[in-house]
């Protein structure tokens, strides 16, 4: 069965710190594909990114980045430099395979203090 | 940009009446899903819906029904609204048939309250 856990239910940082928010999942596929959305307070899930099991580069837009690692199966989100407006509720998924359902872990709460 | 739109932010109805849900897209997608948001439990699929009047169950489709009769609207529809039914509800959709792994695109999310 596919799974995604996020262990950080909350997490709480002051403006500028670095934060890493952890992503773990099972799956028994070969091709799946890996998100991560952000929830800010006004609700609306954001898309951040995608990347397929195949693709194992870190990747790095602005202030985010993100590790996928097949051997430990995860897939970290970093903030660097937090800023305020990060403060959302952060969502790690998982898709493919038979079902093709989107998987989603109970996400995590990020406060970025000023 | 892709434009996912849900008819109302906020709702508030009673125990036992029927609450319709809407969900407009404007990309020409194909997929359409339903999920509800409970804290601690993450996104959990209701229903979702490949082709006009074609729907599909997901994980906990009791005590909903869906719609789809055009290509760019998904309703949502409690038959009888019942109080552990309150929850935030978020419709998304995505372009292809076939490819339930591509980015799935949100709407901005209904909180409904059932007193």
């Amino acid at each position: 069965a596919q799974k995604v856990t996020q262990a950080q239910t909350e997490i709480s940082v002051v403006e500028k710190e670095d934060v890493t928010l952890d992503c773990v999942y099972e799956t028994r596929d070969t091709t799946y594909y890996l998100f991560w959305y952000k929830q800010p307070p006004s609700g609306e899930l954001v898309f951040l990114i995608r990347r397929n099991s195949f693709d194992e580069q870190n990747e790095i837009s602005g202030r985010y980045s993100w590790n996928f690692q097949k051997s430990t199966s995860s897939f970290n989100f970093t903030i660097t430099a937090s800023q305020v407006v990060d403060s959302a509720v952060y969502f790690c998924a998982l898709s493919g395979g038979a079902t093709n359902k989107l998987i989603f872990g109970t996400g995590t709460l990020l406060a970025v203090q000023p | 940009d892709v434009k996912v739109t849900q008819s109302s932010r906020y709702l508030v109805k009673r125990t036992g009446e029927k609450v319709f849900l809407e969900c407009v897209q404007d990309m020409d997608h194909e997929n359409m899903f339903w999920y509800r948001q409970d804290p601690g439990l993450g996104l959990r699929l209701i229903y979702f819906s490949y082709d006009v009047k074609m729907k599909e169950k997901g994980d906990i489709p009791e005590g909903y029904s869906v719609s789809r009769e055009k290509k760019e609207r998904f309703s949502l529809i409690l038959e009888s609204a019942s109080t552990n039914q309150t929850s935030m509800y978020l419709c998304a959709s995505t372009p292809d048939r076939d490819h339930f792994t591509d980015t799935q695109y949100f709407g901005p999310g209904t909180r409904l309250t059932v007193l």
